[in-house]
């Protein structure tokens, strides 16, 4: 069973507009964390974001700001002003805390396009 | 700043070759993941190690092997490959500790005639 998903394929936006994207993931440990990644057009991959599970607050880094719906499984991505630039794949990953056990499961990605 | 290498960056290989990557990092990093990306889709785990000379396998070892002969590298051989294997390998690491996003490294393509 696919541990992280994300449902939107691709999304196109014009730029300097606000975009979501969503994940929503399963576990049963009590402890998790959630991230979300960039993979630009060279294949570059960025860490952009982490959310703790135990934190009520959403992260925010930038220009990038995390819905954290617990009761919902779901981390939704959140980019306001987009630039050109932030054109690229997108993955929600998660790790689950209790175990220590180091697997990542990632998403299979969000495709966005901004348009100037 | 600390950089994770990744050699070669492209890869040919013969179909039943027995083919390695190699990734190196200097962040210090306790654990190394070795990752597979096929064309559109997500990142599924090959193998991880948590230590030198530690290994575990992810959900796609098979037809896998890897190795931690260093803390600092982290080697993954591709058993025989598979006529018109096309993918990315994408090497990261980590500080250990659940919370601890890794890294990536700019990974290696890999083509099977």
């Amino acid at each position: 069973a696919q541990k992280v998903t994300q449902t939107q394929t691709s999304i196109s936006v014009v730029e300097k507009t606000t975009v979501t994207m969503d994940c929503v993931y399963e576990t049963r440990d009590s402890s998790y964390f959630l991230f979300w990644y960039k993979q630009t057009a060279s294949g570059e991959i960025v860490f952009l974001i982490r959310q703790d599970s135990y934190k009520k607050e959403n992260a925010t880094v930038g220009h990038y700001s995390l819905n954290f719906q617990k009761p919902k499984s779901s981390i939704g991505l959140i980019i306001t002003a987009t630039q050109i630039e932030d054109s690229a794949v997108y993955f929600c990953a998660m790790r689950e805390g209790d175990t220590g056990y180091q697997n990542f499961y990632f998403g299979k990605g969000t495709s966005l396009t901004v348009i100037p | 700043g600390g950089i994770i290498t990744q050699t070669p960056k492209f890869l040919i290989g013969q179909e039943g070759q027995k083919l390695t990557l190699k990734c190196q990092q200097n962040f210090n990093h306790d654990t190394m993941y070795w990752y597979r990306q096929d064309s559109g889709k997500g990142l599924r785990l090959i193998y991880y190690s948590i230590t030198e000379n530690d290994l575990q396998k992810g959900d796609l070892s098979e037809g896998y092997d890897a190795s931690r002969e260093k803390k600092s590298s982290f080697s993954l051989t591709v058993t025989s490959a598979q006529k018109n294997e096309m993918a990315v390998f994408l090497c990261a690491s980590s500080i250990g500790g659940s919370n601890q996003a890794p890294l990536f490294g700019e990974g290696t393509r890999l083509s099977v005639l």
